[in-house]
């Protein structure tokens, strides 16, 4: 079954580029890998999708290894708004049913 | 703002109870996911339906069901409740079958209390 890992938590400061890393050794061949940002309260909220290499937007880049058992999801310049739990989303399988699978998500502080 | 309506936002019941959580869907999206979110679990997938039909399922309870209607709304049944049900339920839709293929869109997340 595929698992996400990734930190529990991270700190950082305003203006600094932020890294979190998740990992997923047992990603499906034709799995994306999508990240989330969560606010308090609030449902999750798509941030970038990629399958290899690298995929930029205007919020975040995303950064997949050749072997795509992990991923990246860089942050440039965080804000204090950027504040916000981050999971990464891939997929599971269970009786030939695809699940969308959460992991437990990264608890990102940014600091002034 | 996602386009998914999720109803009600805030339910306090009592143990033993049962409630219904109500979902509609972006205009146009044709599956429907429900997760739990609490402090210990995380987000935990319980169910997709896809256009009315049952796709995946998750760490669903026995005591807990749900539907997808014609009109593509869902709702989703918690029985005989326990002070452990509580948490945050919230909905999400996609015009994929597959999210892999696509993004998720989450609505704001019914809360539930049971005392």
């Amino acid at each position: 079954l595929a698992k996400t890992t990734q930190p529990i938590s991270m700190d950082s400061y305003e203006g600094q580029e932020v890294n979190i890393t998740c990992s997923h050794n047992n990603i499906a061949t034709n799995d994306y890998i999508t990240w989330y940002q969560q606010f308090p309260s609030q449902g999750p909220r798509f941030i970038i999708q990629g399958y290899k290499t690298k995929v930029t937007n205007e919020v975040a880049s995303l950064f997949i290894p050749a072997d795509r058992k992990s991923s990246t999801l860089s942050l440039p310049r965080v804000s204090l708004s950027d504040t916000a739990v981050y999971f990464c989303l891939v997929g599971d399988r269970a009786g030939g049913s695809y699940i969308p699978t959460f992991g437990r998500g990264t608890s990102l502080i940014v600091h002034p | 703002d996602s386009g998914v309506t999720q109803t009600p936002k805030h339910l306090i019941t009592a143990t033993g109870q049962r409630v219904t959580l109500r979902c509609s869907p972006r205009s146009g999206d044709l599956s429907v996911y429900w997760y739990q979110q609490s402090l210990d679990q995380g987000l935990q997938f319980l169910i997709q339906y896809y256009n009315g039909e049952e796709r995946a399922k998750g760490n669903i309870l026995e005591r807990f069901s749900a539907q997808q209607f014609p009109d593509l709304h869902s709702e989703l049944n918690l029985s005989s409740l326990e002070l452990g049900d509580s948490a945050l339920y919230f909905c999400a839709s996609s015009v994929y079958d597959r999210v892999n293929t696509g993004e998720l869109f989450f609505g704001e997340g019914s809360r539930l209390t049971v005392l």
